[in-house]
């Protein structure tokens, strides 16, 4: 079966202007996550989709970053007035049923987002 | 801030050679998971081994075993007869509720 798929690969835009960056999960799994990975950084949580539902978004680092995800599967992070320090490579994985420790993440090759 | 820290930014080994990845972690729980992720030049990240910290035999996946210290938070990776194909940034992270907390990664370059 397919993989996480994310969309576009790579997003070159301006500062202060909007993207969007879409994430299909695996079929059947009801857990959705977002990460960043900044230049020579680790994964940076962002966001947890249980279903369409975000119970934990603790790791949005500002209210110009937000996330949706409709029917239970695809997920859309908007970034809204982009700055130069959003570049980095936008991470999405999902699991089968949310429990992150017992389960196993599975990620998409993720959209690298560089901001002029 | 409960953290993971790898503490080898960059590492190089022979083809057929063993190399050992450290990790160390941080965490106030008693049952959690850990995991050593891949991640090639394509950025596709690829599980390569979990543990489970109740769980004192350590997890072993062909070419790839881990040293679980739990009293010492420490959670390295051994790959044993390194390929080329191993070369990649590895990641150690933690489960942490519903998600994961990740160390910086360290490059590992198999030269031949």
């Amino acid at each position: 079966g397919a993989g996480v798929s994310q969309s576009p690969s790579n997003k070159v835009t301006e500062k202060g202007k909007d993207v969007e960056l879409r994430c299909d999960p695996i079929s059947g799994h009801t857990a959705l996550y977002w990460y960043r990975q900044s230049l020579g950084q680790g994964l940076e949580f962002l966001i947890y989709f249980q279903g369409n539902s975000a119970p934990d978004k603790s790791g949005l680092p500002s209210d110009r970053f937000s996330a949706e995800r409709t029917g239970g599967s695809v997920s859309t992070l908007t970034i809204q007035r982009t700055q130069q320090e959003d570049s980095a490579v936008y991470l999405c994985a999902s699991s089968l049923g949310g429990l992150a420790g017992v389960e196993t993440q599975y990620f998409g090759p993720g959209t690298r987002l560089l901001v002029l | 801030a409960q953290t993971v820290t790898q503490s080898q930014p960059e590492m190089s080994v022979q083809e057929a050679e063993t190399v050992t990845l450290s990790c160390t972690y941080d965490t106030s729980e008693n049952n959690y998971y850990l995991f050593w992720y891949k991640q090639p030049p394509s950025r596709q990240m690829i599980l390569v081994i979990r543990q489970e910290a109740y769980k004192q035999q350590n997890a072993t996946e062909n070419r790839f075993s881990v040293n679980f210290q739990k009293a010492a938070k420490s959670f390295s990776l051994k790959i044993s007869d390194s390929q080329l194909g191993d070369t990649a940034m590895y990641f150690c992270a933690r489960s942490d509720g519903n998600k994961l907390v990740f160390g910086a990664g360290t490059i590992l370059r198999v030269k031949s």
